[in-house]
């Protein structure tokens, strides 16, 4: 089936450094979504790239979609303390639109 | 409050109970999901709603486990002679129909079996 990997698993950086997390899906997606869920909270919605080679930037996080569809990424430059937290990419399943293959995520630590 | 609610927050059972949550989603949305998610993983993909009609089923999800959504609206998900297995976030998550839809999260409900 459908497998969607994130990597790096975790990081741990001192505030106002860089952060990038990268999804690789094994299938094409037609699209990816990225969520980010706080420590003992629930993943909320980020953003949604459809189109291939996709930017999408919010505020401090730059969102992108690769040609083929395969792979993305969510970097995050000067980090802040606030953006602690695990870091989800999604797929839409092998089996249609509407459901979705969840990475792994990556979880990061900012020290102040 | 209009997000998604869950009902229990934390469930503690033994082995061999049933238990059953509740899930009410976001009032205009027609599409819920349910997901599990362990430590260190993400949401694992359960089944999922549009209105009333169960739509798809993970071929993980043992035959122990059911779900309805009896008037559109809020959901249950039962499970049946829990096993330590289960212990798990039970997340419900619910969005409009469409393709590409956000999808929005419950606080979920922690079942510890034990």
């Amino acid at each position: 089936g459908q497998q969607v990997m994130q990597i790096p698993q975790y990081q741990h950086v001192q505030e106002g450094e860089d952060f990038t997390t990268y999804c690789n899906s094994s299938t094409t997606l037609s699209n990816i979504q990225w969520y980010k869920q706080r420590p003992g909270g629930h993943p909320v919605f980020l953003i949604q790239l459809v189109k291939s080679g996709e930017v999408k930037k919010q505020k401090r996080l730059t969102f992108q979609f690769g040609e083929a569809k395969k792979n993305s990424s969510l970097h995050i430059t000067a980090t802040q303390t606030t953006d602690v937290g695990t870091y989800f990419c999604a797929g839409p399943a092998n089996s249609g639109y509407s459901t979705l293959t969840f990475g792994k995520g990556t979880m990061l630590l900012v020290s102040p | 409050d209009t997000g998604v609610s869950q009902n229990p927050r934390h469930k503690i059972t033994k082995r061999g109970q049933n238990v059953t949550f509740r899930c009410d989603p976001i009032s205009e949305h027609n599409r819920l999901y349910w997901y599990r998610q362990t430590l260190g993983q993400g949401p694992e993909f359960l089944t999922y709603f549009q209105n009333e009609a169960q739509l798809e089923k993970s071929r993980l999800l043992s035959d122990r486990f059911s779900a309805e959504r009896p008037k559109g609206s809020f959901s249950t998900l039962e499970i049946q002679r829990t096993e330590q297995g289960d212990s798990a976030m039970y997340l419900c998550a619910s969005s409009l129909a469409g393709s590409y839809n956000e999808q929005f999260f419950g606080p979920g409900t922690r079942l510890t079996v034990l």
